[in-house]
């Protein structure tokens, strides 16, 4: 009875570069969402989706961020053009329908050097 | 105003004793109310739920809810070292979880 899933669980990127980040939900989860926790911080609520759509965005950076959960395979968080400040960890968490308890992931904790 | 707050800490007590973290959020239309545990590099790990005004108890752990206060609050009785860990209040809020910053307990032997 696998958890959510994260991978890479470590991510080293250079400035500039691309992250990609995936999230596999509990299985027959439909929902998932990605939060973002910054040292010595709480954990910030970035996107929601359901396959195939995003639902609420309200929590994503407007440029160089972007997710999608398609129809087969992981969700995906992507960072373009990587700075320093995106250095943090990132969350995944999974639900069967909106408005249930959230199960959270591993985590991926993204270093920018 | 922030929307949840929590007290950061670090709270301290000694083993055996009940810790008392709390939490109040600024939404008053808030229906749905969850604790969190997490350990340091670790993910958040659920600990209750609390939907109903009252205390809702689950082993050692007694959540409780007042909405006219906008409080929650969540006890742990007869505190172990494991239990030192940072507490997450977080409350849904359309589609999405608000949490605070989370209250560091410290239980010593």
């Amino acid at each position: 009875n696998a958890g959510v899933m994260q991978n890479p669980r470590h991510l080293v990127r250079r400035r500039g570069q691309e992250a990609r980040l995936r999230c596999s939900p509990v299985k027959g989860h439909s929902h998932v969402y990605w939060y973002r926790q910054l040292p010595e911080e709480g954990l910030k609520f970035m996107v929601y989706l359901q396959k195939e759509n995003i639902i609420d965005e309200s929590g994503m950076p407007k440029e160089r961020f972007s997710a999608e959960f398609p129809k087969e395979g992981p969700s995906i968080l992507r960072i373009q053009q990587v700075v320093r400040g995106d250095s943090a960890a990132y969350f995944c968490a999974s639900s069967p329908r909106g408005q249930e308890t959230q199960y959270f992931g591993p985590g991926t904790r993204l270093l920018v050097l | 105003q922030k929307e949840v707050e929590q007290n950061s800490g670090p709270l301290s007590v000694p083993e055996g004793a009940i810790a008392s973290l709390n939490c109040t959020y600024s939404d008053r239309g808030s229906q749905s109310f969850f604790w969190y545990r997490q350990y340091s590099g670790k993910s958040p790990e659920l600990i209750m739920s609390i939907y109903s005004n009252g205390d809702k108890e689950d082993g050692r752990f007694t959540a409780q809810l007042n909405k006219a206060s906008q409080y929650v609050s969540l006890l742990i009785r007869d505190s172990q070292p494991s239990d030192s860990a940072t507490y997450l209040c977080a409350v849904y809020n359309t589609d999405k979880l608000i949490f605070g910053t989370g209250t560091r307990l410290q239980v010593f032997p």
